[in-house]
């Protein structure tokens, strides 16, 4: 079945680079995505990764995915206090669009 | 830049009484979704939505669960029976298109608490 996992909580200091990592279990998922959510606000989409694909960056973020190992991560470049948030990874399969979730990384970042 | 909008913020109700979660979806938007997330767990899919009908239903959204779209904007999921274990943060969310890559955009969710 689909399982997405997380690490619960990740604490940088301004200025480092973060990495969320994230393992997934369902070899038929297609997209990989990465949401951001602020506190009292909705999901945010950040980035998506087409399972063909190893790597996308998009400005400061760095999508990393493994699919032979079903891992994918999330790396934000010289982070800020203002990327302090919960962030989600999710999958999904080419149709139907349901987005499986993991239980979310808690971000952390000390000025 | 538009956005998804839900009503109420929070609700407050008691176990068996019915709630209907209100949601507004982008509006040239034609899938519509409900997700919801029990404190300390992760986001779960319930259904999907599209042309009227229901696409795609969670084992979750059982008969106490229904969604309808009573209008041209608004999207609702009611809960019949509201339980204890319906507590959680309600998220809708609408896309343009249904294939995978299709960009969901969340609304700010309803915390439900059921007493």
């Amino acid at each position: 079945g689909e399982d997405v996992e997380q690490s619960l909580f990740l604490s940088v200091r301004e200025g480092d680079s973060s990495v969320i990592n994230c393992t997934y279990t369902d070899s038929s998922s297609t997209y990989l995505y990465w949401y951001k959510q602020e506190p009292g606000a909705g999901l945010q989409l950040l980035t998506y990764i087409f399972s063909n694909m190893d790597m996308k960056q998009d400005q400061r973020l760095t999508v990393l995915l493994n699919k032979k190992d079903k891992h994918l991560s999330l790396r934000i470049a010289d982070t800020q206090t203002g990327d302090s948030a919960i962030y989600f990874c999710a999958e999904s399969m080419e149709y139907g669009n349901k987005l499986v979730f993991g239980a979310g990384t808690i971000l952390r970042v000390k000025s | 830049e538009p956005e998804v909008t839900q009503t109420p913020s929070h609700q407050v109700t008691q176990m068996g009484q019915e709630v209907i979660l209100r949601c507004v979806p982008i509006s040239n938007h034609l899938y519509f979704y409900w997700y919801r997330q029990i404190l300390g767990q992760k986001v779960e899919f319930l259904v999907s939505f599209y042309n009227n009908e229901i696409s795609e239903k969670s084992e979750i959204f059982d008969d106490q669960f229904s969604v309808e779209r009573p209008d041209g904007s608004n999207f609702t999921l009611k809960i019949r029976s509201t339980k204890l274990e319906d507590s959680a943060m309600y998220f809708c969310a609408s896309s343009e298109g249904f294939r995978g890559g299709e960009t969901q955009y969340f609304g700010p969710g309803t915390r439900l608490l059921v007493l």
